[in-house]
């Protein structure tokens, strides 16, 4: 089983319309749980952390479910600029242990 | 601020040929990380520093990879000789410490024919 698994993509929706990733991670011991965003042929950029009490950023909403090994994404309202590969990152420990990535969803927004 | 600064963007080389890239940090950040990111895949760490010492080398081909961050600032890349499974983006991210939010560099995308 992979370290981390996210959903195959791509996704492609209507502006407007609400969206939701998810991923899995493999190592209970995961402590730290992120969402990156990575335009097209551009570098990732962190998005969110992901909280265990989930947690809100304007229109995205990430969750975690530690019981069942499991972080979602949910963007609402989409927007055309929301268009681009989101990764899901794990990472094992606490500190300084490596980030862990997942292969990525991409999302395509449509007009 | 300045960001990551990589270079080369692009590169095209033969295979065994040798390759360097260059990886200036965020001034300041103390940690380095090498990830190479294959088409379709997330980014793989290859190896990691903490100022001029590697933390975490663990997924570094080293029979043909090697990087150095000599002075604790700049880093440097280096594929000798490179194979065909070797074409990738290279992205360097640096960090203010260990546990800070990592910043990613354009990356250097490298074809090996």
């Amino acid at each position: 089983r992979k370290e981390v698994e996210q959903d195959p993509g791509p996704f492609n929706v209507p502006e407007g319309a609400t969206v939701a990733f998810n991923c899995t991670y493999s190592n209970s011991a995961s402590q730290s749980f992120f969402w990156y965003r990575q335009d097209c042929r551009k570098e990732p950029k962190l998005l969110m952390s992901v909280y265990s009490s989930g947690n809100e950023d304007g229109r995205f909403t990430a969750q975690l479910n530690r019981a069942s090994q499991y972080i979602s994404l949910l963007i609402r309202d989409s927007k055309l600029s929301d268009s681009a590969t989101y990764l899901c990152v794990v990472r094992k420990y606490y500190g300084d242990t490596p980030l862990v990535f997942g292969k990525g969803t991409r999302l395509s927004v449509i007009a | 601020e300045a960001g990551v600064a990589q270079s080369p963007r692009y590169k095209i080389i033969e295979k065994r040929q040798s390759v360097a890239f260059w990886c200036n940090p965020i001034s300041g950040h103390a940690t380095l990380y090498w990830y190479q990111q294959i088409l379709g895949q997330g980014p793989k760490l290859l190896i990691q520093f903490q100022n001029n010492g590697v933390v975490d080398d663990s997924q570094l081909p080293k029979d043909r990879f090697s990087a150095e961050r000599l002075k604790g600032v700049d880093s440097t890349l280096k594929i000798q000789p490179a194979k065909l499974e070797d074409s990738a983006v290279y992205l360097c991210a640096s960090s203010l410490t260990e546990q800070e939010t990592q910043y990613f560099g354009p990356g250097t995308r490298l074809l090996v024919l």
